[in-house]
């Protein structure tokens, strides 16, 4: 099945950008999502990308796709506290669901 | 519009006991999922409903049953909880069930099976 992977935590300062990595195993993926959980919550959904692109911007946040690879990411630029929480990258079409990382801790720090 | 509102929010169960999770969505969403989540593990797909009356197995369906007869309400039965069943459930809902569409998910259920 589906393999996906994220790093477990990040620590960045206040003001800085925040990359947040996720590889996955299958290619065959059509769109990737990335998902926030802050502390108590269910998951909101960022943003996401379709397979034929290699990049999406939207504000603060830039995803970037490198297929060959298989290899997603996702920037948020002038990082604030607010943006404190778990990052998880999900896959899919899969079996009517998505596929999802253990999720990534972005501890921004003032 | 409350979006996908969950009941309890919180509960704690012993070993052996039976419980229901409700789910409700206001959006006439036709699809309706119930993930689990578990510490450094993503969400895994338990069971999912493609419309009223309907439900499938997914990932992780051992030890948990659902009904869906209404299409804005989807239930998680657990028949005899087990202390591997303790997570953080979750329910989302979408209008179908193809990649493109959003899935909008609920705050969450916090279980702990003694």
């Amino acid at each position: 099945g589906e393999d996906v992977e994220q790093s477990l935590f990040l620590s960045v300062r206040e003001g800085d950008s925040s990359v947040i990595n996720c590889t996955y195993t299958d290619s065959s993926s059509t769109y990737l999502y990335w998902y926030k959980q802050e502390p108590g919550a269910g998951l909101q959904l960022l943003t996401y990308i379709f397979s034929n692109m290699d990049m999406k911007q939207d504000q603060r946040l830039t995803v970037l796709l490198n297929k060959k690879d298989k290899h997603l990411s996702l920037r948020i630029a002038d990082t604030q506290t607010g943006d404190s929480a778990i990052y998880f990258c999900a896959l899919g079409p899969g079996r009517r669901a998505l596929t999802f990382g253990s999720g990534t801790r972005l501890q921004v720090q003032p | 519009n409350a979006g996908v509102t969950q009941t309890p929010k919180f509960r704690v169960l012993k070993t052996g006991q039976s419980m229901t999770l409700l789910c409700a969505q206001d959006m006439n969403h036709e699809y309706m999922y119930w993930y689990r989540q578990d510490p450094g593990m993503g969400l895994r797909l338990i069971h999912y409903s493609v419309g009223e009356g309907t439900t499938a197995k997914g990932e992780v369906p051992d030890g948990y049953n659902v009904s869906r007869l209404k299409k804005q309400n989807f239930l998680l039965g657990l028949e005899s909880a087990a202390p591997s069943q303790t997570s953080v459930y979750f329910c989302a809902s979408s209008w179908t069930g193809t990649f493109q569409e959003t899935q909008y998910f609920g705050p969450g259920t916090r279980l702990l099976v003694l």
